[in-house]
């Protein structure tokens, strides 16, 4: 199993600022995804953190709109950059974890829910 | 806090076979969300429920959403091997400008055996 540890969990920004969001899991694990959900809509994943290289990210994200560091297996930073009212949202990392004969588990994050005035 | 209980946690069907996933919450939901995770592709978005009631379906997939707003369920119908993956069900719950939270259950793997 893995814990993860997601901080800030909430925080108020100024328009045009840049806020990074940290993510710690306790045990080693492969894939780490970056997640964003506002109110109403689903989870929509923003990028895919790959450990010792660049972030894979999804149609509509840039990384120099969020930039992601994967410095090693247990750890990642999403950075929201130049944030505007849009950017309000919860933001979720996630990872999937093999447990051998079981599959897989997915695990996430409590989630920082970022609103940006 | 909202706590969302999935199951079953894992299934093997045979193709072809219809098969169901349950989803109850401790608290009448907000917005139910299903969603779909192969390995190292991230979770994929299937449906969402909001009202009472509610059903929606996409291919072979279809969810339903009961009266009360507590429980869910996703029911796929003639299963194939393209539908083997992880199955996760999520709620968020908020409450304007108060809080915002997003729960998700353990999830159902599933198999299905050619």
């Amino acid at each position: 199993s893995a814990v993860i540890s997601q901080k800030p969990s909430r925080d108020i920004c100024q328009r045009g600022t840049s806020l990074t969001i940290q993510c710690q899991v306790d045990s080693q694990v492969t894939m780490m995804f970056w997640y964003r959900q506002q109110p109403g809509q689903s989870l929509t994943l923003i990028a895919t953190a790959n450990q010792g290289s660049e972030a894979t990210y999804e149609s509509g994200f840039v990384i120099d709109k969020f930039p992601i560091s994967r410095p090693n297996l247990t750890f990642s930073t999403l950075t929201v950059s130049n944030m505007s009212p849009e950017d309000s949202s919860i933001y979720l990392c996630s990872v999937e974890d093999q447990e051998g004969a079981g599959g897989n588990t997915i695990y996430f994050g409590e989630g920082s829910w970022l609103t940006v005035v | 806090s909202q706590e969302l209980e999935q199951s079953p946690q894992s299934l093997i069907v045979q193709e072809g076979k219809n098969l169901t996933i349950n989803c109850t919450s401790s608290k009448t939901l907000y917005g139910l969300y299903w969603y779909k995770q192969k390995y190292g592709e991230g979770l994929i978005f299937l449906m969402m429920l909001q009202k009472g009631g509610e059903e929606k379906s996409h291919e072979k997939i279809t969810a339903k959403l009961d009266e009360k707003k507590q429980q869910s369920s996703l029911h796929i119908t003639a299963s194939q091997p393209s539908h083997a993956g992880i199955y996760l069900c999520g709620a968020d719950d908020y409450s304007g400008a108060g809080s915002y939270q997003l729960t998700f259950g353990k999830g159902t793997k599933l198999s299905v055996i050619p």
